[in-house]
């Protein structure tokens, strides 16, 4: 099946540090999504992508669709502890069906 | 407005025995969705419905997993029985009808099991 590589797996950055994060896909397709996890909750939509090339921010955080619609990253500027949590990148299986592909993570760690 | 709600929160079991988790979407969103989340293979898509009927059940593990969505509000996901490998945690979660684009999948809080 389809799977979605993200990395880094992990990472610990210092408050006021810029982050970047990104995801690769073996296939194409229309739409990226990323979302955060805090600890104990559900996964929450921070940011959706519907072109190739598309670059959204939501505050501090930046995403874009990359060109070759395989790939997409995230960045954090300026990070503040509250950015603690694991970050998911997910995209559609195929354009016809509901079902998300959820990527494997990246847990970030920010130290004050 | 309350958003996804799931119980219970926390669910611990003894192996065989039948655990039934539950969930309530947000009101007025037409589709609802049963993931479970697991270390070793992260977030997964096990069931979802739109309109109360099951569209793709491709994800469900084996027939000792059920699901039902008897009403717009209610949805049920019932393990019989439970095995040790069943402990997870099962998210809820539901969407508003999809007009255009992507509508963004409200996630509950989640439900924790553990099977002993």
């Amino acid at each position: 099946g389809q799977q979605l590589n993200q990395s880094p797996q992990s990472m610990f950055i210092q408050e006021g540090e810029d982050v970047s994060m990104n995801c690769t896909s073996s296939s194409i397709f229309n739409t990226w999504l990323w979302y955060k996890q805090d600890p104990g909750e559900g996964p929450v939509l921070l940011i959706a992508l519907y072109k190739a090339g598309e670059l959204t921010s939501n505050g501090r955080l930046t995403a874009q669709f990359g060109i070759t619609r395989k790939d997409s990253f995230l960045n954090i500027s300026a990070s503040i502890p509250s950015d603690v949590g694991i970050y998911f990148c997910a995209k559609k299986e195929s354009y016809n069906t509901d079902k998300l592909i959820f990527g494997t993570g990246t847990r970030l760690q920010v130290f004050p | 407005d309350a958003g996804v709600i799931q119980s219970p929160r926390h669910e611990v079991t003894e192996m065989g025995q039948e655990v039934t988790l539950r969930c309530k979407p947000i009101s007025g969103h037409n589709s609802l969705f049963w993931y479970r989340q697991t270390m070793m293979r992260g977030l997964e898509l096990l069931i979802y419905f739109n309109n109360n009927v099951p569209i793709d059940d491709s994800g469900m593990p084996e027939d000792r997993f059920s699901a039902k969505m008897p009403n717009a509000s209610f949805s049920t996901l019932k393990i019989q029985p439970s095995e040790p490998r069943d402990s997870a945690v099962y998210f809820c979660a539901s969407r508003l009808p999809e007009l255009a684009g992507y509508n963004e999948q409200f996630f509950g809080p989640g439900t924790r099991l553990t099977v002993l």
